[in-house]
Formats: structure tokens, C-alpha cells, sequence
């Protein structure tokens, strides 16, 4: 079966501190997979999500970058955090294509930028 | 472009009676649609989706959707509430004409009263 794991559960950085969240998937080749914002009492933001080994596409115009350096690992990152960059950040995979699909998400990782 | 609207971002419903939580969405073509549940610090689980076939779909924990094409809606509902329903709900779209995306509602936060 598939699973989902991302790192760190929650972290708390200074404001100007780089950012490095990873996510990984077991059990499919091949996802796409995304990158989600969800700010306090917000919907979900679509941030990254790509479709292979260093395709990437961004949504929304922001300091945080993400890369692909495997087939099933996604890293979210960021030179220097932001105090807006705080939120719940989750990952989630689909299989191709996509408008069969479903999107899993993982558990999420906990940003407090201070 | 796609567009998912939830009526209410709160409700509350006291335990053992019905739910609904409304989901309109806008699409010229019959999309994909979803609705996700999010505990406490969470990800995102898959309650039921819609692609294609019955227009009434039955998910986990005794919800179900109904796909009406000429409201445009996809509410979601169950005839009893329990205390453990409590969560927030999302509603989500995808289809042929979103490339590799799902578009989210802002989200219900449910509330159960006992």
C-alpha cells in the first residue's frame, strides 16, 4: 500500500532562517506531487506540484522554491522565512492522470516563523 | 477556470441530527469532485468522490454526496451526527480541464453539539 511521510511534524524558526520540509511517498512510481499552504481558518493554496524528477510548477509567486531530486521525494524550501510563511504545509501525491485520480495527503508539518 | 464554493464555514449541528454541507462548484465541463476531511492537526483523508456513474455517492463514516449537474452542487450529507464528526470539511474539484490540479473550497468547520 501507498503512504505518505513528511518531516518535520512541527518546527518553530526565526524570521530570515532557511527552511528545508521533505516529503516522501512509498509504494508508487512516478506521482505527481504538491505542495499545500493552509494558513490559520484558510483553505488549502496550492503552492508547487509537479509532475516528474525536476519538473516543477509554481502557483503563487512567494520566497519558497521546491525541488524534485528523486521520483518520490519533494522538498519544500526557502533562503529566508517570512512571518506569512507560517501555516500548516501539506504534501500530497495522485497518481497520473490525475483527473482520475485522488490526491493523499500526508500528515502536514507545523511552520511557526517568529 | 475552476471555482469551488462551501456555503457556511461553520456549522453546527447537534448530535444525532442531519448534516449537510453545501459544495457548489463551476465548470462547463462534468468534473471530478471530492470531499476531503481534516482532523486536528492532520492531513487531509478522502471521505467519497464523484467521477463518474451514480450521481449518489456513499463514503466512510455514513456520508454520502449527491452529483446534481443542473444545481451545479455536490453537498455532502448524513442523516445522524456523532461527536466524532467534528472536523473540518473540504470540497475539491478536478476534471479534464484542470490540467493536473484540484481546486479546494475554503473549507466547513463542523461543530457537533451534544
Amino acid at each position: 500500500s501507498q503512504t505518505i511521510h513528511q518531516w518535520p511534524a512541527t518546527l518553530v524558526q526565526p524570521v530570515g532562517s532557511p527552511l528545508s520540509l521533505e516529503c516522501t511517498v512509498e509504494g508508487t512510481s512516478n506521482p505527481n506531487l504538491y505542495w499545500y499552504r493552509q494558513a490559520a481558518g484558510r483553505g488549502l493554496q496550492l503552492l508547487f506540484y509537479s509532475v516528474g524528477i525536476g519538473q516543477i510548477s509554481s502557483e503563487v509567486p512567494q520566497n519558497l522554491s521546491a525541488s524534485r531530486p528523486q521520483d518520490r521525494q519533494f522538498i519544500l524550501s526557502s533562503k529566508k522565512l517570512l512571518l506569512s510563511d507560517s501555516g500548516f504545509y501539506l504534501c500530497a501525491w495522485s497518481v497520473i492522470p490525475l483527473a482520475l485520480g485522488t490526491q493523499y495527503f500526508g500528515p502536514g508539518t507545523r511552520l511557526l516563523v517568529l | 477556470a475552476q471555482s469551488v464554493t462551501q456555503l457556511g464555514s461553520h456549522v453546527s449541528v447537534s448530535e444525532g441530527a442531519l448534516v449537510l454541507l453545501r459544495c457548489n462548484y463551476s465548470s462547463s465541463v462534468p468534473p471530478y469532485l471530492f470531499w476531503y476531511v481534516q482532523y486536528p492537526n492532520q492531513g487531509l483523508q478522502l471521505l467519497l468522490k464523484y467521477t463518474t456513474g451514480a450521481t449518489l455517492v456513499k463514503g466512510i463514516n455514513g456520508f454520502e454526496a449527491e452529483f446534481k449537474k443542473s444545481e451545479t452542487s455536490f453537498h455532502l450529507t448524513k442523516p445522524s451526527a456523532h461527536m466524532s464528526d467534528a472536523a473540518e470539511y473540504f470540497c475539491a474539484v478536478s476534471g479534464a480541464n484542470t490540467g493536473n490540479q484540484f481546486y479546494f473550497g475554503t473549507g466547513t468547520s463542523l461543530t457537533v453539539i451534544p
